[in-house]
Parts: structure tokens; sequence; C-alpha cells
């Protein structure tokens, strides 16, 4: 079975602190997503990357990093968290290339106080 | 650049009323139109991919439908149980799978 997970459902941080999301797919998937989704603006994608060591900027990237080492693992780093970071965090993977339907983990509610 | 709209923003129904929900959308090259479910507190749920117009498919009381322009999902006969938000999400002629997702309609089921 598909499987998704990401390292934390919440987390509370405080403006300025490094933060790191983890996300793991044990599904053997060339491509893997992270998204944040606000009421209202749906979800956006950040970055994505198609390959071990490998990132490409989605449609928001200002403000954060990735960082694949490993296929089943894509971490994303907010390097000086922001009160406007507190988000729905989404992690999804697919196998590589188009057609395919993305897989998403359970979400990290993120909140920057 | 990609665009979608779903529509209506909410739509509530009683049990066993049957109804549907749009998806227009604009793309360069459709690639797939997905459909997911999503709970509160969770992550999307994917439901279905259609490729081309005229393209059905069926889960339950859900069925998705193709057009060039949008698609629809239709519920037949709803139960509490099928509340929630449906997003719909398009993946165009770029590469590497690229979603563009709507904003949803959340669906509520009254017994």
């Amino acid at each position: 079975d598909v499987k998704v997970t990401q390292s934390s459902r919440y987390l509370v941080k405080r403006t300025g602190e490094k933060v790191f999301l983890e996300c793991v797919q044990d599904m053997d998937h060339e491509n893997m997503f992270w998204y944040r989704q606000d009421p209202g603006l749906g979800l956006r994608l950040i970055y994505f990357s198609y390959d071990v060591k490998m990132k490409e900027k989605g449609d928001i990237p200002e403000g954060y990093s990735v960082s694949r080492e490993k296929k089943e693992r894509f971490s994303l780093i907010l390097e000086s968290a922001s009160t406007n970071q507190t988000s729905m965090y989404l992690c999804a993977s697919s196998p590589p290339g188009t057609d395919y339907e993305q897989y998403f983990g359970p979400g990290t509610r993120l909140t920057v106080t | 650049e990609d665009q979608v709209t779903q529509s209506p923003e909410a739509l509530r129904l009683q049990e066993g009323e049957s109804s549907s929900l749009n998806c227009s959308y604009t793309v360069s090259g459709l690639r797939g139109l997905f459909w997911y479910r999503q709970d509160p507190g969770k992550g999307p749920e994917f439901l279905f991919t259609l490729y081309s117009a005229g393209e059905e498919k069926e889960k339950e009381r859900l069925k998705a439908t193709l057009t060039k322009k949008e698609s629809f999902l239709h519920i037949t006969a709803p139960k509490p149980e099928d509340s929630a938000t449906y997003l719909c999400a398009v993946q165009g002629g770029t590469s590497y799978g690229k979603l563009t997702f709507g904003q949803g309609t959340i669906l509520t089921v009254h017994p």
C-alpha cells in the first residue's frame, strides 16, 4: 500500500528559528513535492524534486529550501521562520515523468509565533 | 499558465440528494485531470485520473467525467460520510508531473 509519512503532525516554532520538515515515501517514487495549503488559496507548490540531489522551484519558493539526499526522503527547510509561513505543509510523491497521480502525506500543521 | 476553477465553493446536500461539482480548466496540453478528496486536517486522498475528453470513471457513489474544458464529479445518493473537500487538479504538458490545483468544493451532506 502507498505510504507517505511526514515527521510531525503539529509543530510550533518561534520567528527566526530554522525549521526542518521531513517527508519519507516507501514507493520508490522518483518525484517528490512540497506544497503549502492555506484557506482561500488552495494548494501551492513550493519545491519539487525529480531525482536524488535534483530540485526545482515551484510557484512560491521564497523563504524555503529543500534537500534530497536519498530517493525516499525529501526535506523542506525554512531558513528563518516567519509568521506568514504559518500553514499546513503537505508532501507528495509520484512515479517518474507525467500522467501519474500524486500520493500525499498526512500534512504538518506549522504555527510560527 | 495552467488554471483550475472549481464551483461551487461550498455545497450542502441532504442525504440522498444527488448533485454535481464542477472543475473548469485551462491547460497547455492536458496530460491528466485528477480528483482528490480531503478530510479536515488530513492530506488529500486520490480518487480518479481522467486523461481524455469523453472518459468517465466511477467509484461507489462518485462518477467523474471529462470534456475539453471541464470535469464534473457527480455524487449519487450521497451519505454523510461523503462530506469532505473535493479537489480538482490538472497536469499540463510541462515535465516532472507538476499539478495545478483548484481551491476545492466543500461538500456537506446532512442526514
